[in-house]
């Protein structure tokens, strides 16, 4: 089973709009975290926004928001007032575990296969 | 900027051939990971050092192998290329005071083509 699911390989938003971007995840690690990644035509990975498992509140970052539904293991992300500068790839990704080792852990991420969002003048 | 250096940007070579990525990590991060970005495979982890030692491996071929120096820089070696390796290589690095989170921080990627 795919541990990170984004269902919507495209999606557009008109410029100045709020845009969601669904990403699903299948964990029995209770202690888990998640991230967005946005990946511009140039190809650079960016980092966006970060929720952990036991985070209580929803993470936000400037534009960024993050609606984290647990029951669900949905962690949506949303982008409000879209800008031409936010067409890109976007990327869900999940770190499962806690720490094993003093002072590291072994935490790659999973990734999901990406949304293509477009914004339309 | 990531503060994340990969370099090459791009590599161009043949099948058999035997190539060298380089990546240094941001000021102060102590653990490295390698991905893999290929269109068929998306976005794979490839193998992961922390101080020098490495920590978890991923899908990585038999044929890869890396290694952290002791000024926290990494390599990937890639060896015996076939056209299937055409990939975007990243290199990314994180903090270990952030280890609760664990954000990484990626590079530009090295976009190699193997002809």
């Amino acid at each position: 089973a795919q541990k990170i699911t984004q269902t919507q390989p495209g999606m557009f938003v008109q410029e100045k709009e709020a845009v969601t971007l669904d990403c699903t995840y299948d964990t029995s690690d209770p202690s888990y975290g998640l991230f967005w990644y946005k990946q511009p035509s140039s190809g650079e990975m960016i980092f966006l926004i970060y929720q952990g498992s036991y985070d209580q509140q929803n993470a936000t970052e400037g534009r960024y928001s993050l609606n984290f539904q647990k029951a669900r293991k949905s962690a949506n992300l949303v982008i409000s007032a879209s800008q031409l500068g936010d067409s890109a790839m976007y990327f869900c990704a999940m770190r499962e575990g806690r720490n094993r080792y003093s002072g590291a852990g072994s935490y790659q991420l999973t990734f999901g296969k990406g949304t293509k969002l477009s914004v339309i003048p | 900027d990531s503060g994340v250096t990969q370099t090459p940007k791009h590599l161009i070579t043949a099948t058999g051939q035997r190539v060298t990525l380089r990546c240094s990590p941001r000021s102060g991060d102590l653990s490295v990971y390698w991905y893999q970005q290929s269109l068929d495979q998306g976005l794979q982890f490839l193998i992961q050092y922390y101080n020098g030692e490495e920590r978890a491996k991923g899908n990585i071929l038999e044929r890869f192998s890396a290694q952290q120096f002791p000024d926290l820089h990494s390599e990937l070696n890639l060896s015996s290329l076939e056209l299937g390796d055409s990939a975007l290589y990243f290199c990314a690095s994180s903090a270990p005071q952030q280890e609760a989170k664990n954000i990484q921080y990626f590079g530009a990627g090295t976009r190699l083509s193997v002809l």
